[in-house]
């Protein structure tokens, strides 16, 4: 069984400073990871993922995660947060034995920019 | 490239009455997947189709919904005789496999309200 935990579901940053949105999985197996962004009356996007490989990711806008089996860990960061990151941001696990719908979702957390 | 498209985009029915939620995969996408998301809760995993086919639908209730990807034609989510329960947010996504390395490319969702 799979499950995800995202410590906070509100976390509020100003404009410039460092994005800091925590994740951890739990699985069974290797795990593949994922984080989506979801703005307003919108579906989920792919920021990144982890599969394989360099355990440093990054994706689109800026946004890099480190897997880190040792802590069960898959954190999302920015250095800079900008006014249109402002979004919810949802952390999705899914093992190598299943396919990639089967991904269990984490119950998202809401990013609020201050000006 | 028009992306996934899901129609209605809202919703409103009466307990008792029927919810047919459509979703249009991207062009040259055969592999749809349909979520449930809940308030405050992240995506949940209802059902994977391939078209004319039910590949895994061990997210479903087992009563009153019902899902099919026909050969011509959109995706359907079918609920009958909604409760208020089924209130939520319905997403499908769309991906040309059902490999991890492939993305899977989210609709903005059928926001259905069970009066």
């Amino acid at each position: 069984a799979q499950s995800v935990t995202q410590l906070g579901s509100h976390v509020s940053v100003s404009e410039g400073a460092l994005v800091l949105l925590r994740c951890n999985y739990s699985s069974s197996v290797p795990p593949y990871l994922f984080w989506y962004v979801q703005y307003p009356n919108q579906g989920l996007q792919l920021l990144l993922k982890y599969t394989t490989g360099a355990t440093l990711v990054k994706g689109i806008n800026g946004f890099e995660a480190e897997f880190k089996k040792s802590e069960t860990s898959f954190h999302l960061t920015k250095p800079s947060a900008h006014m249109s990151d402002a979004a919810e941001y949802f952390c999705a696990v899914s093992d190598q034995g299943t396919n990639a719908g089967k991904s269990t979702f984490g119950d998202g957390t809401t990013l609020t920019v201050k000006p | 490239n028009a992306g996934v498209m899901q129609n209605p985009r809202h919703l409103v029915r009466r307990r008792g009455q029927e919810a047919r939620l459509r979703c249009s995969p991207m062009k040259g996408h055969s592999h749809v997947y349909w979520y449930r998301q809940l308030p405050e809760e992240g995506l949940k995993f209802m059902v994977y189709l391939q078209k004319e086919n039910i590949i895994d639908e061990s997210g479903m209730p087992k009563e009153r919904f019902s899902a099919e990807f026909p050969k011509e034609g959109p995706s359907i989510l079918r609920i009958q005789q909604v409760v208020r329960g089924d209130s939520a947010a319905y997403f499908c996504a769309s991906s040309t496999s059902n490999l991890h390395q492939e993305t899977q490319y989210f609709g903005p969702g059928t926001r259905l309200l069970v009066l």
